[in-house]
């Protein structure tokens, strides 16, 4: 069955920067993309970006483009979300979500998702 | 502040039907595309449950069902159960963001 489990959770200070993993299994890790969705305490689903599975194409929402970069390793089934400049509204949950193409149905949807990772920015 | 338009809240009792709606525009669900359902149960993450507008994936109950006319879309929950006491956000595509959007959530309550 799909599985993504991603790295734990995070305690960074204002400035600093964060990498989070999102290890995929049970498919065909090139033929489908994953997205970065965070949510702060208490708040709604907020989408940051995309990444193709063969990490050749991608694309940031524009409220963090600029500090975010997501990047794929298919050798090792993992996609990376990595968030610089950190501030305290960084503090979420942060989900990678793969990525699905269904013929008819526009746009892709997101079919399977990580666990979760709380990052906590805090001085 | 979202794109897409849900009430915060809306609740029933055991059995009943509720219907959350999920507004958008021109540039979103009134354009060519199409709208998803995301259940959250508390602490946990997110979980695909209405896709294509009216479509539900395998495993999902058929007391759940979608709908989409104009610029809004709707999901409904017929025969309540305390089970389906969560967080339901609608999502899309945003022309203009050039990215995709999500409503800020619906918590069901069942009374």
């Amino acid at each position: 069955q799909v599985q993504l489990v991603q790295s734990g959770a995070e305690v960074k200070k204002p400035g600093a920067s964060v990498k989070v993993s999102c290890k995929a299994s049970g498919y065909t890790f090139r033929s489908y993309g994953i997205s970065w969705v965070r949510q702060a305490p208490g708040q709604g689903l907020e989408w940051m970006g995309w990444t193709s599975g063969n990490n050749d194409n991608r694309n940031y929402a524009q409220k963090v483009q600029g500090r975010v970069t997501m990047t794929t390793d298919t050798s090792t089934s993992t996609a990376y979300m990595e968030l610089r400049s950190l501030r305290s509204d960084d503090t979420a949950v942060y989900y990678c979500a793969r990525v699905s193409m269904v013929q008819g149905v526009t746009p892709r949807l997101f079919d399977s998702w990580g666990q979760g990772t709380l990052v906590t920015v805090s001085s | 502040q979202s794109v897409l338009t849900q009430p915060p809240s809306v609740s029933g009792a055991p059995g009943q039907r509720v219907t959350i709606s999920c507004t958008g525009s021109s540039s979103n669900i009134g354009a060519v595309y199409d709208v998803h359902w995301y259940q959250q149960l508390p602490g946990t993450a997110p979980k695909l449950l209405i896709y294509g507008n009216n479509n539900r994936p395998s495993g999902v109950p058929d007391r759940f069902s979608g709908s989409k006319s104009g610029t809004s879309a709707s999901l409904a929950i017929t025969g309540l159960q305390a089970e389906d006491e969560a967080d339901y956000y609608c999502q899309s595509y945003d022309s203009s963001l050039s990215g995709y959007v999500f409503g800020i959530g619906t918590k069901v309550t069942v009374l």
